[in-house]
């Protein structure tokens, strides 16, 4: 079935670093693409999506690129805060579905 | 504007038991989901309802889990009697439209249930 996989956490980092989190999919058609973020204590909310290849999503200085070459939707940030501490979710709808990765927790350290 | 409202927040229970959990979702949202989401994994929906119709209830337990949307706003998952892999988180969502490439999910806190 349709499905996302993402990089395995826990993902610790100090202030000002790199992140990148990896997210493939598996898909039988064309999905919709999105990067959920949950902070502590707080409910899932939609970081960013992508609805076609090639399109970019972007949201808080973060971006992913909708890749259908290689099935990839990569989480960036270039330079990470200690608020963006959380568990980040990868998901894809198709047909009115919507389908989530396993989470992949991230703990900047300042 | 008021978000996804959901009760309780912590439910401890016995196997066996029931439990109700409930949903107030965003005023003139059509779309309410329920997920389930197991400690490690990825939230797992159980059932999508399109104001107080059923959309998908395909990965609902049907034997033990029960869902109704009144009226098409509120709404409450019941189990019944619950089983220990049953702990979970319960999210409730809501959206203006039924497709998820249209319209964002937005989620309530969610409601953790613990059976013993």
């Amino acid at each position: 079935g349709d499905s996302v996989t993402q990089m395995e956490g826990p993902v610790t980092l100090s202030e000002e670093a790199f992140l990148t989190i990896n997210c493939t999919y598996t898909a039988t058609g064309y999905p919709s693409l999105f990067w959920y973020v949950q902070y502590p204590g707080e409910g899932l909310q939609l970081l960013l999506k992508a609805t076609k290849a090639d399109d970019k999503g972007s949201n808080k200085g973060f971006e992913a690129t909708y890749r259908k070459e290689t099935t990839s939707f990569h989480l960036e940030k270039g330079s990470v805060q200690v608020s963006d501490s959380a568990v980040y979710f990868c998901a894809l709808s198709l047909d009115y579905k919507l389908s989530f990765g396993a989470g992949t927790t991230v703990t900047v350290r300042a | 504007e008021a978000g996804v409202a959901q009760s309780p927040r912590y439910k401890i229970i016995e196997k066996r038991q029931s439990v109700a959990f409930w949903c107030n979702p965003i005023s003139g949202h059509a779309t309410l989901y329920w997920y389930q989401q197991i400690l490690g994994q990825g939230p797992k929906l159980l059932i999508q309802f399109q104001n107080n119709g059923v959309v998908d209830d395909s990965q609902l337990p049907k034997d033990r889990f029960s869902a109704e949307r009144l009226k098409g706003v509120d709404s409450t998952l019941k189990i019944q009697p619950a089983k220990l892999e049953d702990s979970a988180v319960y999210l409730c969502a809501s959206s203006l439209s039924g497709s998820p490439e249209v319209g964002e999910l937005f989620f309530g806190e969610g409601s953790r249930l613990t059976v013993l």
